[in-house]
């Protein structure tokens, strides 16, 4: 069963705009990830957000995560039409145990 | 340096019938998980394999098996095949508990 859910399941946006989707889950976590898939083969990693941060950034990707909502966010600023992909979050409970826990995915589309 | 790579790229399989899928870890990493994921959906975590024996199981049937190598590339098997088990089965390699890198994936389709 999924962890949790991803919100929105897709988001259609223009090049150069910012896009953000957000993640809940359920359980408590160690870690949260970030994932990124281009056409259904394999999923790249973006960005590790701790249970004891709340900001993480990395290069136009920024993440942030609330442990008493149980949700994160992740915001891909100036957007360029090699950003269209899915994007999934994915949450590890144990630490280093990387049985991650993956939501459902925001499909991604950048129109030029 | 090479990156996960997994074998087969696509396969297609009748009803009933095995299968094994393929995965060699990246360079200098020791343990193997694999995932399921199904059209539309996000990865399932089936089990990881470290030191040749299965660390962790998700919530799969004993059809899914696996096996790991003493050169840690690992095999995931799926016996008695159904129709629902067509699906993008991803591999993922690690070391020392840090960031898991992903393979292509191996596309499963059940006939």
């Amino acid at each position: 069963s999924q962890q949790g859910e991803e919100d929105p399941q897709a988001l259609s946006i223009q090049e150069g705009e910012n896009a953000t989707m957000n993640c809940s889950y359920k359980t408590s976590i160690n870690n949260l990830q970030w994932y990124r898939q281009n056409s259904g083969r394999g999923l790249v990693h973006l960005i590790l957000i701790r249970s004891n941060e709340r900001e993480k950034h990395s290069g136009r990707l920024r993440v942030t995560l609330d442990t008493s909502k149980k949700s994160s966010s992740l915001l891909i600023t100036a957007s360029r039409a090699a950003d269209t992909a899915s994007y999934f979050c994915a949450t590890d409970a144990n630490q280093g145990a990387q049985k991650l826990v993956f939501g459902q995915g925001t499909r991604l589309t950048i129109n030029p | 340096d090479a990156g996960v790579t997994q074998s087969p790229t696509h396969l297609i399989k009748t009803r009933g019938q095995q299968v094994t899928l393929r995965c060699s870890p990246k360079s200098g990493h020791d343990t193997v998980s694999w995932y399921q994921q199904a059209l539309g959906q996000g990865p399932q975590f089936i089990f990881q394999y470290y030191e040749e024996e299965e660390r962790q199981r998700g919530n799969f049937p004993d059809r899914f098996s696996g096996h790991q190598f003493p050169n840690y590339s690992s095999e995931l098997n799926v016996n008695a095949l159904l129709l629902g088990d067509s699906a993008l089965y991803l591999c993922a390699s690690s070391s020392h508990r840090v960031q898991q890198y992903f393979g292509p994936g191996t596309r499963l389709t059940v006939t």
